[in-house]
């Protein structure tokens, strides 16, 4: 069974910073299924990046995703006020399975 | 524009059956090669997957949680229905409905705003 972990746990960064988060697998996957989630207090995930690094739609080019078999990674270049949030990655083995999330706070 | 809205009881006594509801607007499910998933996430924590539906009715489930989840379909109302019997307080939480993607990436790429369940006497 794959395991998905992230990191860090939290991360505090000021605006305009670049924030690099982490998205491991505890086993080689396809880059095709991992997904990468947004998500603000009070509000439902938002879909960011798909197959690993395409952008979702409406999604601003900020944000990118990369990686491969173990390690992916989202990148937000610069951080905006409204990327304050909770990032979660997602990998489709046999069923969906989430991360437990990064949040993203303010330093 | 697509959207989704769950609607249901937000408290269920201990044992019971928790029961919600999808609505799927500004499209039709029946003419759509999409499944349609149901995805939890108690207070504090991360996202859970139940399970998904496609419009003919044909289901799969998160295999930590089958013996208790029911997902079905009523394509002539837009609708798709979770129900998870034997509850208990460990199953309070926000349920979210969203459109699953079988094809490409398999992602949630359109989701309900959320309904929070509160399982208590």
């Amino acid at each position: 069974e794959i395991v998905l972990t992230q990191s860090p746990g939290t991360l505090s960064l000021s605006p305009g910073e670049r924030a690099t988060l982490s998205c491991r697998a505890s086993q080689s996957v396809s880059s095709s299924y991992l997904v990468w989630y947004q998500q603000k207090p009070g509000q439902a995930p938002r879909l960011l990046i798909y197959g690993a690094s395409s952008r979702a739609t409406g999604i601003p080019d900020r944000f990118s995703g990369s990686g491969s078999e173990t390690d992916f990674t989202l990148t937000i270049s610069r951080l905006e006020p409204e990327d304050f949030a909770v990032y979660y990655c997602q990998y489709y083995d046999s069923s969906p399975l989430f991360g437990p999330g990064t949040k993203v706070d303010i330093k | 524009q697509l959207q989704l809205q769950e609607s249901g009881p937000g408290l269920v006594k201990p044992s019971e059956t928790l029961s919600l509801t999808c609505t799927v607007s500004g499209g039709s499910m029946s003419r759509s090669s999409y499944h349609w998933g149901w995805i939890r996430q108690p207070p504090g924590k991360g996202l859970e997957w139940f399970g998904s539906i496609f419009q003919s009715g044909s289901t799969y489930y998160n295999p930590s949680l089958t013996s208790r989840v029911t997902i079905s379909v009523d394509t002539p109302k837009n609708q798709f229905s979770l129900k998870l019997n034997s509850v208990t307080a460990a199953d309070t939480a926000v349920y979210y409905c969203a459109r699953h993607s079988l094809g490409g990436s398999r992602d949630f790429d359109i989701w309900g705003q959320g309904t929070l369940v509160t399982v208590s006497s």
